[in-house]
């Protein structure tokens, strides 16, 4: 398996401008997450989704930030409009049943978010 | 308070050492625990799951105590690959991961 994949691997871009993150989670994977980590607040977690529906996304800074995914195999994170104080890395991961188990989560490599 | 606390560090020890991290966490509806190890500029991967029974894997001993609501990492005769750092992390029965922000080890020769 290729494991989760992230595109962009990174990604510098304009205040005000629309970023959006994608993610593709292991195959058979049930549980998506998408966490943010910055030197100041560590690894944060924006938002997980189960079975395609979004469970928990009080993680998710304010209205500028969305998360969709349309189908077992796709995830995306969009910003709109992107401020620099989103500059970080964004992480998206996959597990196979969740927290209620002792079930690995998968981490992708991470998209480095620089916006200027 | 956060959720999940953990001692920043930065550790630096000789190798060969023995080290131990500590960490602690807030919810007392906490269900599982982990130790995740992430290198400079990569993701987090799993190192090990805590156990309430304590489990060891190779060097590595985790320990959890669910009364004082804390959780250790001991390292025995640290090589210098074990430089990186070190995650603590804890589930809720919602399925919701807090991080700790880690703990930073350098193994020097």
């Amino acid at each position: 398996d290729a494991g989760v994949i992230q595109s962009p691997r990174h990604e510098v871009t304009e205040m005000g401008q629309e970023v959006t993150l994608r993610c593709k989670p292991i195959s058979g994977h049930d549980y998506l997450f998408w966490y943010r980590q910055t030197m100041m607040r560590g690894l944060e977690l924006l938002i997980y989704f189960n079975n395609n529906v979004p469970i928990d996304d009080s993680g998710m800074p304010e209205d500028r930030f969305s998360a969709k995914m349309p189908n077992a195999s796709f995830s995306t994170l969009k910003i709109q409009p992107s401020e620099p104080r989103d500059s970080a890395v964004y992480f998206c991961a996959s597990s196979f049943g969740g927290g209620l188990s002792y079930n690995e989560q998968f981490f992708g490599p991470g998209t480095r978010l620089t916006v200027l | 308070r956060k959720e999940v606390e953990q001692d920043p560090g930065p550790f630096n020890v000789p190798e060969g050492a023995t080290v131990a991290f500590n960490c602690t966490y807030s919810n007392s509806a906490s269900q599982s625990f982990f130790w995740y190890r992430q290198d400079c500029r990569k993701e987090p991967k799993l190192l090990m799951s805590v156990y309430s029974s304590g489990n060891e894997d190779g060097r590595f001993t985790a320990q959890l105590n669910r009364a004082s609501q804390y959780i250790s990492l001991l390292i025995r005769d640290s090589k210098l690959s074990d430089s990186a750092t070190y995650l603590c992390v804890v589930n809720t029965n919602a399925g919701k991961s807090t991080f700790g922000d880690g703990t930073t080890l350098t193994v020097k020769p």
